[in-house]
């Protein structure tokens, strides 16, 4: 069964807009984390933001703001003031268990590609 | 601070040749992990080392695949023989505890192997 589930494959935005990138996730671990990656086209995956499970408050990183939604098993990335250089794939990924003590592997969705134009 | 490095780049082989994929993580850290993605598929996860030992290994796909992580440093990837379902982009990342308390994993550049 998928475990995380990104719908958008494709993503447009204006430079200076804000943008939504989906993740949903699926889990019956009570402790896990979540995490997004940035992947630019020169391959490397870039860390951007955490969320644990267990966290009260959504996580936020700069321009970088997770909308966590634990009911609905959502956390999508909220990227604010888009600049040209934020055109990338994105990626949504989750570790189970031990939240942010645990050294387990990710899971990952299938990517966004954000593309912003000036 | 060097990040994790993955050698080769890039690797045509044909069908039934081997090759070895290699991975240096950042200096220190205990836990190394491979990953791998098929084109047009999701990045998954083959195995997970800590120090020299082999944590997890639940994804590697079949025993073509011989990972090894000797004295605990560099890690190598052998496919043998290699077959064509094996192309796609391997993903090395390593972690450590640190300051930040989400274990992070740090991800090299990956090696994109193509089989022929």
């Amino acid at each position: 069964a998928q475990k995380i589930t990104q719908t958008q494959p494709g993503m447009f935005v204006q430079e200076k807009e804000a943008v939504t990138l989906d993740c949903t996730y699926d889990t019956s671990d009570p402790s896990y984390g979540l995490f997004w990656y940035k992947q630019p086209s020169s391959g490397e995956m870039i860390f951007l933001i955490y969320q644990g499970s267990y966290d009260q408050q959504n996580a936020t990183e700069g321009r970088y703001s997770l909308n966590f939604q634990k009911a609905r098993k959502s956390a999508n990335l909220v990227i604010s003031a888009s600049q040209l250089g934020d055109s990338a794939m994105y990626f949504c990924a989750m570790r189970e268990g031990g939240g942010g003590t645990s050294y387990g592997k990710l899971t990952f969705g299938q990517g966004t590609i954000l593309t912003v134009h000036p | 601070e060097a990040g994790v490095t993955q050698f080769p780049s890039h690797s045509v082989i044909e069908k039934g040749q081997t090759v070895t994929l290699r991975c240096d993580p950042i200096s220190g850290h205990d836990n190394l992990y491979w990953y791998r993605r098929v084109m047009g598929k999701e990045i998954k996860f083959l195995l997970h080392f800590v120090k020299e030992s082999k944590q997890d290994e639940s994804g590697m796909p079949n025993n073509r695949f011989l990972a090894e992580r000797t004295g605990g440093t560099y890690s190598t990837l052998k496919v043998q023989p290699a077959e064509l379902e094996d192309s796609g982009v391997y993903f090395c990342a390593s972690s450590h505890p640190g300051t930040s308390g989400y274990n992070e994993q740090f991800f090299g550049p990956g090696t994109r192997l193509t089989v022929l």
